[in-house]
């Protein structure tokens, strides 16, 4: 099975920062890897998929890069609406795997 | 506009069994795959089991392999996960979720329901 380790598990910042949030494939997964961002007590909802295609909808100052084993997901201009948990999930194999979640706090 | 409802989570002594449900409408059900994921209270999501929009395939995480079966009734488009053998340690959230590409078993997943609490306690 695929693990994914995201880093950091908890992020600090401030209104206005960029923030990077890493994501780390135990093997290949080409591309296939989805960013999902949780506020407490809701579903998850999709932002980038394929790892750096924004879902219809989402604002464009999230965005995502990489492929192979490292990916990562940027927030340029945070905004008050973005302090929540975001996970990574890849989908290279039909057992998908999540990321442990990374808590941005303000 | 896709919706996904979940239900049949409650409160379910150890060992006993439990079948949720996942009612789909809004588009064409028996094209879309279906997950089942969930979300341990305070914790992150677990991938658990997936079935193909055409019910032929099944897969599940090692931790619910033997115990879990997913499955799918297209004439009432609704989505089910059998859950036998509970365990204190499947207490969460379960989502129902979709796969966001037509008749693909791997894609993102696009639409989530809102989740149902199972709780596992004597």
């Amino acid at each position: 099975d695929i693990q994914m380790t995201q880093s950091p598990s908890t992020l600090s910042a401030s209104v206005g920062d960029r923030v990077t949030i890493t994501c780390r494939a135990s093997q290949s997964i080409s591309s296939w890897l989805a960013w999902y961002q949780q506020k407490p007590g809701k579903a998850p909802k999709l932002l980038i998929y394929r790892a750096s295609s924004l879902e219809s909808g989402v604002p464009s100052r999230f965005s995502g890069s990489g492929s192979g084993t490292e990916f990562t997901l940027t927030i340029s201009g945070l905004q008050p609406d973005d302090f929540a948990t975001y996970y990574c999930q890849q989908y290279n194999t039909y057992f998908y795997s999540f990321g442990q979640g990374t808590k941005l706090e303000i | 506009q896709v919706h996904l409802v979940e239900s049949g989570g409650g409160v379910v002594q150890p060992g006993r069994s439990l079948r949720l449900s996942c009612a789909a409408s809004g588009f064409t059900f028996n094209r879309f795959a279906l997950h089942w994921v969930r979300q341990p209270p305070g914790k992150g999501l677990e991938w658990l089991a997936i079935i193909s929009h055409d019910g032929f395939k099944k897969y599940y995480a090692d931790s619910v392999k033997g115990r879990f079966s997913i499955s799918r009734d297209g004439s009432k488009n609704t989505l089910y996960l059998q859950m036998n053998s509970l365990r204190p340690e499947d207490t969460a959230v379960y989502f129902c979720v979709r796969v966001g590409y037509v008749v693909a078993t791997m894609g993102p997943s696009d639409y989530w329901g809102q989740g149902t609490l199972v709780t596992v306690s004597s």
